[in-house]
């Protein structure tokens, strides 16, 4: 069936790097723009960055912009975070989101926790 | 930068009852606004899609109408299974969440 699995989260001290993973199967990975969204621990949902289907492309929420990079390996169906110079107010379940048009997240993953904190 | 606001922030509301929560954004989104529900300890789900296209699946009791800056979700009998937290979503430019509206039982 169609899933997202997110993985690679864990405790981090501020300003480390982490790098999550996220593994799509059950559909056509490479024709779908991806998304991470993210939750802060009892707080609403916030957008974090896009990657094109092709990978041509990525645009990211100002307060990750220049420490967070997206990218996708379509070989591998897998989606990922690159978090570099990690804050505590990153410290989040990161998600990541199928974009089935017009940034319609129609398939979510599970998410993965990042906290960081020294 | 558009930004979504959401009222009520939280309800109570009993079985059966008519809900609704609205989400205005601060510029002309035209339709492109998205409603997302999250049960706790859920990822979110995607209810409804450019303002008022119910996703497959996803019961007719809801619905979605609206356009411009003032949009509004209505679940016109609700069901235990609603609970939780209702997102709506603008994509007008880069994605951009409201704050949430939690509906829990009176």
């Amino acid at each position: 069936q169609v899933q997202l699995v997110e993985s690679g989260g864990g405790v981090v001290q501020p300003g480390k790097s982490v790098r999550l993973s996220c593994e799509a199967s059950g559909f056509r990975f490479s024709s779908y723009a991806m998304h991470w969204v993210r939750q802060a621990p009892g707080k609403g949902l916030e957008w974090v960055a896009v990657i094109l289907y092709d990978g041509s492309k990525q645009y990211y929420t100002d307060s990750v912009k220049g420490r967070f990079t997206i990218s996708r390996d379509n070989d591998k169906n897998t989606l990922f975070l690159q978090m570099n110079g990690l804050r505590p107010d990153d410290t989040a379940l990161y998600y990541c989101a199928r974009d089935r048009g017009a940034d319609a997240f129609d398939v979510w993953g599970r998410g993965t926790v990042v906290i960081v904190s020294s | 930068d558009i930004q979504l606001t959401q009222s009520p922030s939280s309800l109570s509301a009993a079985v059966g009852d008519r809900v609704t929560i609205t989400c205005q954004a601060t510029e002309d989104i035209n339709k492109y606004l998205n409603w997302y529900h999250q049960e706790p300890g859920k990822a979110p789900r995607l209810l409804i899609y450019d303002a008022f296209n119910l996703e497959p699946g996803v019961p007719s009791r809801f619905h979605g109408s609206g356009s411009g800056t003032d949009f509004t979700l209505t679940i016109s009998s609700l069901q235990p299974e609603d609970l939780g937290t209702y997102f709506c979503q603008q994509y007008d430019d880069l994605p951009v969440f409201g704050p949430g509206t939690k509906v829990d039982l009176k």
